[in-house]
């Protein structure tokens, strides 16, 4: 069974601010990784989706990196804004039933 | 195009009853796969279709069941519902059920058991 962990549950940044999160996973049998946008209200939104090790996705003022040797993946906001309040969500994919498993995402609240 | 459509929205639910959630996968995707979100933890895989057969199966009893009908629409049922059924359901679909491919998300049912 995998274990997808994220830190931390939440962050409260200003507007212009930068900021990371840190998703990580079991590195055995690694498939692929898989980045979420969640506004309220709505579904959530693909960012990436990353498969290699040193991958490097980059989306506007979001981007994402992969390691998958040590297990750990980083998404990066530059410069946020209100619109980017939203919880983020990591998912590793998990193998044979095709399933992904989701950590608990990452809760992001920008002020203007 | 349409996203992936879920429905009904909003859903009551007495315990014991029986429920059914349908969910409309974008055109052209063959790949159906349902979660269960409940507050303060990730979404959890109950089931994967592909192509109208059952891919996988997460740790849920068998009250829980799917099925994917030829248009690659797809249906959750519930039976016997308990408390602890009161969750968000999430439907996503995919071009297939590889590991690279995106997956897109509905709005999701919310079910409620009272």
């Amino acid at each position: 069974i995998l274990n997808v962990e994220q830190s931390p549950q939440s962050l409260h940044v200003q507007e212009g601010d930068s900021t990371n999160f840190t998703c990580s996973f079991p590195s055995s049998n690694f498939y692929a990784l898989h980045w979420y946008r969640w506004e309220t209200a709505k579904s959530p939104e693909a960012l990436f989706v990353m498969t290699l090790n040193g991958d490097e996705k980059k989306k506007g003022r979001i981007s994402a990196t992969l390691n998958t040797k040590e297990g750990y993946s980083y998404l990066y906001i530059k410069g946020s804004q209100p619109e980017d309040s939203a919880t983020y969500l990591c998912a590793s994919y998990g193998g044979s039933q095709g399933n992904l498993i989701f950590g608990k995402g990452t809760k992001l609240s920008v002020k203007p | 195009d349409a996203g992936v459509t879920q429905s009904p929205t909003h859903l009551i639910k007495t315990r014991g009853q029986q429920v059914t959630l349908r969910c409309s996968p974008i055109s052209g995707h063959k790949s159906v796969s349902w979660y269960q979100q409940v507050l303060g933890q990730g979404p959890q895989f109950i089931f994967q279709y592909y192509e109208k057969e059952e891919r996988g199966r997460g740790n849920f009893p068998d009250r829980f069941s799917a099925r994917q009908f030829p248009n690659y629409s797809s249906e959750l049922n519930v039976n016997a519902l308990l408390l602890g059924d009161s969750a968000l359901y999430l439907c996503a679909s995919s071009l297939d059920w590889d590991r690279g491919t995106e997956a897109f998300f509905g709005q999701g049912t919310r079910l409620t058991v009272v």
